[in-house]
Order: structure tokens, then C-alpha cells, then sequence
């Protein structure tokens, strides 16, 4: 079945640009999504792209989609600390979502 | 528009016993998720609901179940608990498919002691 993984941590100093990475296994897979979870809270869908695309802008986020390498990105540009949450990379594969361990962004003044 | 709403937020159990959680979908929206949160698995899927029908299920144990019923709302069940079944567990609501936008709500911590 579908693999999806990101990396634990990253940190950034308020006003950089961070990129979040993930990458996954089984092509087939259809949307792609990035979610923002807060502290306490559930989770908030950023974008999604759909497979046959290579890049979607919306604000601040850029996605980044290489089909051929499975791999997914986003960019935040100007990043802010309400920034500060863990984000989830999902991939949309038979029917159902499989979402990333999750990355931990914490961005510093 | 009011969000997805979920009950209760917070539950502790002890283990053998049963928990019912419940969630509310935004209106008009017919498809309900539930997920379970651990800081060991992730995020896993466990089930989906659309009119009142199981639509999709992942790889749990059948001490999972759940239910939705005419006005969309969802229930899931977990019998005969275990230590491992502390998690969060969330609901997300959809206008038809789970591929769509979907919106979640706050989840429904539960500690089994």
C-alpha cells in the first residue's frame, strides 16, 4: 500500500522561506494535500494538487509536485510564527487518505 | 457555518470497557471520516460513512466500529478497550467524497487506564 513519509523537525527564523518535504511511494495515488495541525486543534487543509500537475501557488504556500520522484514540497514563503505547527503531507490512494508522520516547522524570532 | 463538532472532547476509560465518541459533519455534508492519532502510528484511517453506509474501512480490529445516521451525524464505537487504543480520534466531514475538502474537528482525546 501507499508509504508516505516526511522529516521530524525543521526550523526557521521569522521571515525565511521554509520548505517542507515528503515523498511517496505508489504513483497511482491521486491528490496530494498539505494539513496544518495547532496545538489542541484539529487539522486545517493548506492546498492540495492533483496529480497530473507540477506546481500550485495560493498566498504564501507553493507546492511543489515531482511525479517522477514521488516527491512533494511546500514552500512557505515569509514564514511567520503563527506559522509554527506540525505539518501533514496526505496522498490520496484507494479511496482514502494517507497522511505523513508529520513535520514539526518552529520558526524563531 | 458552523465547524464539525465532535463529543466529548476528553474521555478516560478504563480497559475492557466500551466508548462511544460522537460527530456532528458541517451541514450538508454527507461523507464522515474518523481517524485515529497516535504519537507512534500517525494518522490512520479507520473508517469512512456516506448515507448512512460504510463506505471504506482501514486496518483495524472489528472492536472498532461505527455508524452515521439520517442527519449525517456519526458515531464510532470501540468495545473491550485497550492500553494501545489511547489516542486522539478525529472526524472530518466532506460534501460527497473523501477526496474532496475535507474539514476536521477538534477530535475527542481518550486515555484508557
Amino acid at each position: 500500500g501507499e508509504d508516505v513519509e516526511q522529516s521530524l523537525f525543521l526550523s526557521v527564523r521569522e521571515g525565511d522561506s521554509s520548505v517542507i518535504n515528503c515523498t511517496y511511494t505508489d504513483s497511482s495515488s491521486t491528490y496530494l494535500y498539505w494539513y496544518k495541525q495547532e496545538p489542541g486543534a484539529g487539522l486545517q487543509l493548506l492546498t492540495y494538487i492533483f496529480s497530473n500537475m507540477d506546481m500550485k501557488q495560493d498566498q504564501r504556500l507553493t507546492v511543489l509536485l515531482n511525479k517522477k520522484d514521488k516527491h512533494l514540497s511546500l514552500r512557505i514563503a515569509d514564514t511567520q510564527t503563527g506559522d509554527s505547527a506540525i505539518y501533514f503531507c496526505a496522498a490520496y490512494n484507494t479511496d482514502k487518505l494517507i497522511f505523513g508522520t508529520g513535520t514539526r516547522l518552529q520558526v524563531f524570532p | 457555518k458552523a465547524g464539525v463538532t465532535q463529543t466529548p472532547r476528553y474521555l478516560i476509560k478504563t480497559r475492557g470497557q466500551q466508548v462511544t465518541l460522537s460527530c456532528s459533519p458541517i451541514s450538508g455534508h454527507r461523507s464522515v471520516s474518523w481517524y485515529q492519532q497516535t504519537p507512534g502510528q500517525g494518522l490512520q484511517f479507520l473508517f469512512e460513512y456516506f448515507s448512512e453506509t460504510q463506505r471504506n474501512k482501514g486496518n483495524f480490529p472489528g472492536r472498532f466500529s461505527g455508524r452515521q445516521f439520517s442527519n449525517s451525524r456519526s458515531e464510532m464505537n470501540v468495545s473491550t478497550l485497550e492500553l494501545g487504543d489511547s489516542a486522539l480520534y478525529l472526524c472530518a466531514s466532506s460534501l460527497v467524497s473523501s477526496i474532496a475538502e475535507q474539514f476536521f474537528g477538534p477530535g475527542t482525546r481518550l486515555t484508557v487506564l
